[in-house]
C-alpha cells in the first residue's frame, strides 16, 4: 500500500534557526515526488519535484533532497514568512495522475 | 483570473441536503482533479479528468458523490444527502498537461460544513 508519512507533525522554529523536515515513502516504483507548501485558508502551492536519488532542487531559503526511501526539506535562515504547512506527495502506484500526499508539517517561525 | 477558482468558498448544509461545488481551472488546462482534505490531514484524490473524460473516480467516498466537466472546462462536485462525515475543504486543482511533474495548480477550496 503506498504510503507518505511526514514528521515532525510539528516545527517551531525561531527566525534564522535552520531546520529540516522529513518525508519518507513507500511506493512501488517512484515516479517523482512532490513538495508543496499550504497556508491557512489556501490551496496547496507547488514548490519541487524531485525524480531520482541524489537530486537536489532549492528555491530561496529551501532546499529539497532525495533519497531511496525519504526525502528531506531544508529551510535554511528561516524567515516569519515562511510559516506554513508543508506536504509532501507521490504518484499512486496504480495511477501516475494521482497524489498520495503525507499529513503535512506545520511550520512556525517566529522573530 | 490567472489562478484556480472555487466557488463558494464556504457552504453550510443541513444533513440530507445537496450541494454542488464549482471550479473554474486555468484555461486551456487538460487535466482536472479533486481533493477532500479533513482538518489537520493531507489531500485525499477523489477524481480525475482529462478534458471531459473522466478517467479515475475511484477515490468518491460513496455514489452520493459526483462529478462532471461536460466541455472540458468548469467542473462541479455534487454530493447528494450530505452526511456530517462529508464535513471538509474540497479542493480542485488543474494541470496543462497529463502528470503531476509539472506540479498543481490548486483553488483555495470550498469548505462544507455539515450541520
Amino acid at each position: 500500500e503506498d504510503q507518505v508519512t511526514q514528521s515532525p507533525e510539528a516545527l517551531r522554529l525561531q527566525e534564522g534557526e535552520s531546520s529540516s523536515l522529513n518525508c519518507s515513502y513507500t511506493v512501488s516504483g517512484l515516479r517523482g515526488l512532490f513538495w508543496y507548501r499550504q497556508d491557512p485558508g489556501k490551496g496547496p502551492e507547488f514548490l519541487f519535484t524531485l525524480y531520482s536519488a541524489g537530486e537536489e532542487k532549492e528555491k530561496e531559503r529551501l532546499k529539497a533532497t532525495l533519497t531511496k526511501k525519504e526525502s528531506f526539506l531544508h529551510i535554511t535562515a528561516p524567515k516569519p514568512e515562511d510559516s506554513a504547512t508543508y506536504l509532501c506527495a507521490v504518484p499512486k502506484t496504480d495511477s501516475w495522475g494521482k497524489l498520495q500526499f503525507g499529513a503535512g508539517t506545520q511550520v512556525v517561525v517566529t522573530p | 483570473g490567472a489562478g484556480v477558482s472555487q466557488s463558494p468558498r464556504y457552504k453550510v448544509a443541513k444533513r440530507g441536503q445537496d450541494v454542488a461545488l464549482r471550479c473554474d481551472p486555468i484555461s486551456g488546462h487538460v487535466s482536472l482533479f479533486w481533493y477532500q482534505q479533513a482538518l489537520g490531514q493531507g489531500p485525499e484524490f477523489l477524481t480525475y479528468f482529462q478534458n471531459e473524460a473522466q478517467l479515475d473516480k475511484s477515490g468518491l467516498p460513496s455514489d452520493r458523490f459526483f462529478a462532471e466537466r461536460p466541455e472540458g472546462s468548469v467542473s462541479t462536485l455534487k454530493i447528494q444527502r450530505t452526511q456530517q462525515e462529508d464535513s471538509a475543504v474540497y479542493l480542485c486543482a488543474s494541470s496543462p498537461r497529463e502528470g503531476p511533474n509539472y506540479g498543481y495548480t490548486f483553488g483555495s477550496g470550498t469548505r462544507l460544513t455539515v450541520v
